[in-house]
């Protein structure tokens, strides 16, 4: 059954530092990975996806890299900001059976970052 | 943009209640999700469903049922809500697999529900 782990637990950073939060999963067969954030009280939103046949991802000051075999990916965060502040969720698909792509969540990093 | 909805931020009930959580996504996409959120948990998949009519269970069905008879419609049915149901609700859509490339998810807001 796979499973997925992020470390640490919960972060507390200066602003403008660089960061890196790391997930790992111990089924190497996934369809790809993502890193979701989340507000306090609110719902996921998407950041990267990664495909199983790719390495990395970047959208702004994010990347996320991803290698299969040994089964991590990391996400890294250029100059941190307060606005970065929030729970960070790496979840991996998989395919059950009849499913259509089912994604395993592990359960996040809470990034503080400090003015 | 993918707009996921449902219908209640927050919702307080008694136990023993019938309750129903309703979703709705405005993207035509195949497949819906129905997460519940606890601390030191994580996300569990409770139900999902790919296909009008279709459902699923994930991992923690037990206390639960779902509905899906138009395809951007998705509810949780709390047959007799109970205190060990008090939790955050998370709906999600998704395209499923595209040429071959499996497709984000995308959430709605939440509903916290608290049972008494």
């Amino acid at each position: 059954k796979q499973e997925v782990t992020q470390i640490p637990a919960a972060l507390s950073v200066p602003e403008g530092e660089n960061l890196v939060l790391n997930c790992s999963f111990t089924d190497s067969a996934i369809y790809n990975l993502q890193w979701f954030r989340q507000d306090p009280g609110k719902g996921l939103t998407s950041l990267l996806l990664i495909q199983s046949s790719q390495r990395e991802q970047t959208s702004g000051r994010l990347n996320a890299s991803l290698d299969k075999s040994s089964g991590r990916s990391t996400l890294y965060i250029a100059a941190s900001q307060p606005g970065d502040s929030a729970t960070y969720l790496c979840a991996v698909g998989m395919n059950y059976g009849g499913s259509q792509g089912n994604l395993i969540f592990g359960k996040g990093t809470k990034l503080s970052v400090k003015p | 943009d993918v707009k996921v909805t449902q219908s209640s931020r927050y919702l307080v009930k008694r136990t023993g209640e019938k309750v129903f959580l309703e979703c709705v996504q405005d993207m035509d996409h195949e497949n819906m999700f129905w997460y519940r959120q606890d601390p030191g948990l994580g996300l569990r998949l409770i139900y999902f469903s790919y296909d009008v009519k279709m459902k699923e269970k994930g991992d923690i069905p037990e206390g639960y049922s779902v509905s899906r008879e138009k395809k951007e419609r998705f509810s949780l049915i709390l047959e007799s809500a109970s205190t060990n149901q008090t939790s955050m609700y998370l709906c999600a859509s998704s395209p499923g697999i595209v040429r071959g490339m499996l497709e984000t998810q995308y959430f709605g807001p939440g509903t916290r529900l608290l049972v008494l």
